[in-house]
């Protein structure tokens, strides 16, 4: 019973393009986020969405848009695909009312940018 | 400008022996961190995490230390099991940040049966 979930998981692409990576969540948290990881296998903070605000990090390039049609969803769209956006990216949930709660990670989309 | 450190890249131990894994950090206003397991082509699975009002946290065979004066916490994991065998992400956030959290980058822990 998967708690957050991405499609998909391998995304191979051509330098230009625009795509999509979409992120659902059954646990019922109101609050989700994009995370990225790079080459030097950091994550990184881009988003974080909760239903009425979104935060976006200031170093995320504006080809970078959240969309976000309901709180159990939280999808990424990235436009005019570069080569340094391959890279795994994470979605992830939390209830931000209960500090105590983690947030809880997707497995990823691993993006190849050709 | 790495706010969250992890100078290990890597550590073994045997199995039965205690593992520490190690973190700094340079900003005083995160007042939350956690640690995070990772297994290959999986996303962070939460561990365990420790308020800046405490200086310990234990949960079973894990155990987190937190050091606000040395802006150092750590791990403890005893007895390491092979199946402990992952990588281990400290990761910190502070309050009205909405939670996002700033990670290091990861202590690949290899448990030797």
């Amino acid at each position: 019973d998967t708690a957050v979930s991405q499609t998909p998981k391998y995304l191979v692409t051509q330098m230009g393009n625009d795509k999509s990576i979409k992120c659902e969540q059954n646990l019922g948290h109101d609050t989700m986020y994009w995370y990225k990881q790079d080459s030097k296998k950091f994550l990184k903070i881009m988003f974080s969405y909760n239903n009425k605000e979104l935060i976006i990090n200031e170093t995320v390039p504006n080809r970078f848009s959240p969309k976000s049609p309901d709180k159990a969803h939280l999808n990424l769209h990235i436009n005019s695909l570069e080569l340094g956006d391959s890279a795994v990216y994470f979605c992830a949930s939390s209830q931000e009312t209960d500090s105590n709660q983690p947030q809880h990670f997707g497995d990823g989309t691993r993006l190849s940018i050709l | 400008d790495q706010q969250v450190k992890q100078n290990s890249p890597s550590l073994s131990v045997q199995e039965g022996r205690i593992s520490i894994l190690n973190c700094d950090y340079t900003n005083s206003m995160f007042d939350y961190f956690l640690w995070y397991k990772k297994y290959p082509a999986e996303g962070p699975t939460f561990l365990i995490s420790i308020s800046s009002i405490k200086d310990k946290n234990e949960d079973g065979r894990f155990t987190v230390f937190l050091n606000k004066s040395a802006k150092h916490l750590s791990l403890h994991i005893v007895p390491s099991q092979p199946g402990d065998s992952a990588v281990y992400f400290c990761a910190a956030f502070f309050s009205g940040s909405a939670r996002q959290l700033t990670f290091g980058s990861g202590t690949q822990l290899t448990v030797l049966p």
